[in-house]
């Protein structure tokens, strides 16, 4: 079964310290792995996915198929990080279809 | 550029009756996702629709459908309203294999 967890419903941090938004996926093929993000009072919105590499707002994200995990990490986390936090996957066949996680509530106190 | 909207934002209904909710695409976007988001979770995939067909459905039953327009603008149908149908429902348009860009919802609620 396509499944994505992320264990975490809230993570609580205070400012500066390091951040990981865990993320594990079950899925047979090589999928496309993603982290989307929701501040408050916007629409959700892409914020990486794994074949890009990159790093966006200091947050990156590493795809280890051998562990299934795809942990999003920050190493000083801001105010304005604070957010929901969703890892999503998508199946190689599947080009619209994302199967989304439960969702990490990040929160980074001052 | 526009994003992408949707209509009505918020809406109430009764158990059994029938709904319909509206997305636009954004500008030069060519396919369009719709999910539901219950309360708590993470948004479930219902469809998607391209160049007006559907292509690909998650797992909802056939009193969910929708219709993709020559505009790319969409509808999702949802017939026989049940409790469990209360819930936020987001539309997502992208370029075939391209990014998802999200609408703000519409949020159903069945009494």
């Amino acid at each position: 079964a396509q499944r994505v967890t992320q264990p975490e419903k809230l993570l609580s941090v205070f400012k500066g310290a390091p951040v990981e938004l865990k993320c594990n996926y079950s899925y047979s093929g090589s999928p496309e792995l993603f982290w989307y993000v929701q501040y408050s009072r916007q629409r959700l919105q892409l914020l990486l996915r794994h074949i890009s590499r990159e790093s966006i707002k200091g947050f990156t994200a590493d795809l280890n198929k051998g562990e299934t995990s795809f942990h999003l990490k920050k190493p000083f986390a801001q105010e304005e990080d604070s957010a929901m936090y969703y890892c999503a996957l998508r199946g190689s066949s599947n080009t619209g279809k994302l199967i989304f996680g439960q969702g990490t509530t990040l929160q980074v106190k001052p | 550029e526009t994003g992408v909207t949707q209509s009505p934002t918020h809406l109430i209904k009764t158990r059994g009756q029938q709904v319909t909710l509206r997305c636009s695409s954004q500008s030069g976007h060519n396919t369009v996702s719709w999910y539901q988001q219950a309360l708590g979770q993470g948004p479930q995939f219902i469809f998607q629709y391209y160049r007006e067909e559907e292509n690909g459905r998650g797992n909802f039953p056939p009193r969910f459908s929708g219709l993709q327009f020559p505009n790319y603008s969409s509808e999702l149908n949802v017939n026989a309203l049940e409790l469990d149908d209360s819930a936020l429902y987001l539309c997502a348009s992208s370029l075939y294999t391209g990014e998802l860009f999200f609408g703000e919802g519409s949020r159903l609620t069945v009494l």
